[in-house]
């Protein structure tokens, strides 16, 4: 069975912390992508990776970066975390385009 | 600028009713299109699937039909059950690149199915 797995589901961070959310899957797919989901705005894409060490920016990737060290982790990182930036972060994963897999989602509340 | 549009935040059917689901594009570079349903707490999952060289999809009692003149894509579900309701997002890709491009989503119809 396919698996996306996140690793923390609720996060509570301070403004100004530096906050990780991982993703881990098992599937060996080549793509990697972060959205974020917000009410009224849908999912909106963060940034994607197609291989190792590579790493494109999505719609919104302002106060965002990813890394890709190994194929089956792709990591969010935000920097210094504001506010606005308190939403639930979904990772995914595909062998081609379309048929994104999903994970669980990780809820982050900055306060 | 939002290129997926879902302009029904919510919708109520009755069981055992047809569920109609509407989304609108405005990229005319968009190829493929997507339908995943997500449940609270949970990732969303996919749903079903068209190209743009079809007008119709059908799978069980989910079938998608694309309009591609009108930018308009729907999806139906017949019979509906309690266990459909959830949160319902259109995606589209552009493929014209050979593949590896990103899904555009909308903003999400929330549907309630009424026992």
């Amino acid at each position: 069975d396919v698996k996306v797995t996140q690793s923390s589901r609720y996060l509570v961070k301070r403004t100004g912390e530096k906050v990780f959310l991982e993703c881990v899957q098992d599937m060996d797919h080549e793509n990697m992508f972060w959205y974020r989901q917000d009410p009224g705005l849908g999912l909106r894409l963060i940034y994607f990776s197609y291989d190792v060490k590579m790493k494109e920016k999505g719609d919104i990737p302002e106060g965002y970066s990813v890394s890709r060290e190994k194929k089956e982790r792709f990591s969010l990182i935000l920097e210094s975390a504001s506010t606005n930036q308190t939403s639930m972060y979904l990772c995914a994963s595909s062998l081609v385009t379309g048929e994104l897999f999903f994970g669980e989602g990780s809820r982050l509340t900055v306060l | 600028d939002q290129q997926v549009k879902q302009n029904s935040p919510s919708l109520s059917v009755q069981e055992g009713r047809i569920s109609i689901l509407n989304c609108d594009y405005t990229n005319s570079m968009f190829d493929y299109f997507l339908w995943y349903k997500k449940y609270p707490a949970e990732g969303p999952t996919f749903l079903i699937s068209i190209s743009s060289i079809k007008d119709k999809n059908e799978d069980g009692r989910f079938t998608v039909f694309l309009n591609k003149s009108a930018k308009h894509l729907s999806l139906h579900i017949v019979p509906s059950q309690p266990g459909d309701s959830a949160v319902y997002f259109c995606a589209a890709s552009a493929t014209v690149t050979g593949g590896n491009e990103k899904l555009t989503f909308g903003t999400g119809t929330r549907l309630t199915i009424i026992p």
